[in-house]
């Protein structure tokens, strides 16, 4: 059965503080995305992956980076927290040939 | 690049009524189209999806049907149930091939 996993599912962290989310896919999948979800703004999408240690910018990359070091395991950076990045952030994969993204649980981040 | 529109919500149903949730997209093209779910607490699942015109995608009672002429993909289901309470996404194949781009999301909920 197809797998996406989050780190965490809440967190919790202080304004200016660095914040790593995790994602790990084991159904080798090429393309790895991160999104953040907000209430009457629907998924945007923040960065993507297609390739060990390859991103693209996606619609609102500013004060987000990414890490891809390994094809299972894509990382999301906050270098310096701040408040208007509290939000629902979601991890998805895909594979070139089929193109049903599959969704982790998601990881509510609070940023005071 | 792609753009949707979706219906907005919140939406609310008696049991066994009927639903419809309009979308409808600007593409460059002929992009496949997907409907995803979201259950409370819960990542975003794929529901159904068409790729080509007048295909029709279908599962778990839901329907939506491909529509070249007028560009859209309204989802339906003929008799909704409380397990259906959920937020529903309508997201044609973006500028890439494998990227989505989002609706804003129509939160259904069904009451017994």
């Amino acid at each position: 059965d197809v797998k996406v996993t989050q780190s965490s599912r809440y967190l919790v962290k202080r304004t200016g503080e660095k914040v790593f989310l995790e994602c790990v896919q084991d159904m080798d999948h090429e393309n790895m995305f991160w999104y953040r979800q907000d209430p009457g703004l629907g998924l945007r999408l923040i960065y993507f992956s297609y390739d060990v240690k390859m991103k693209e910018k996606g619609d609102i990359p500013e004060g987000y980076s990414v890490s891809r070091e390994k094809k299972e395991r894509f990382s999301l950076i906050l270098e310096s927290a701040s408040t208007n990045q509290t939000s629902m952030y979601l991890c998805a994969s895909n594979q070139i040939s089929t193109d049903t993204q599959y969704f982790g649980p998601g990881t509510r981040l609070t940023v005071l | 690049g792609n753009s949707v529109t979706q219906m907005e919500g919140p939406v609310t149903l008696s049991e066994e009524a009927f639903l419809t949730i309009n979308c409808t997209y600007t593409a460059t093209g002929y992009p496949s189209l997907f409907w995803y779910v979201q259950y409370p607490g819960e990542g975003l699942q794929l529901l159904l999806k068409a790729t080509k015109a007048d295909d029709k995608g279908s599962n778990k009672g839901f329907e939506a049907t491909y529509r070249k002429e007028t560009t859209s993909f309204h989802l339906e289901k003929g008799s909704v149930q409380v397990s259906d309470s959920a937020v529903y996404f309508c997201a044609p194949e973006g500028a890439g091939s494998y990227q989505l781009t989002f609706g804003k999301g129509t939160k259904l909920s069904v009451i017994p």
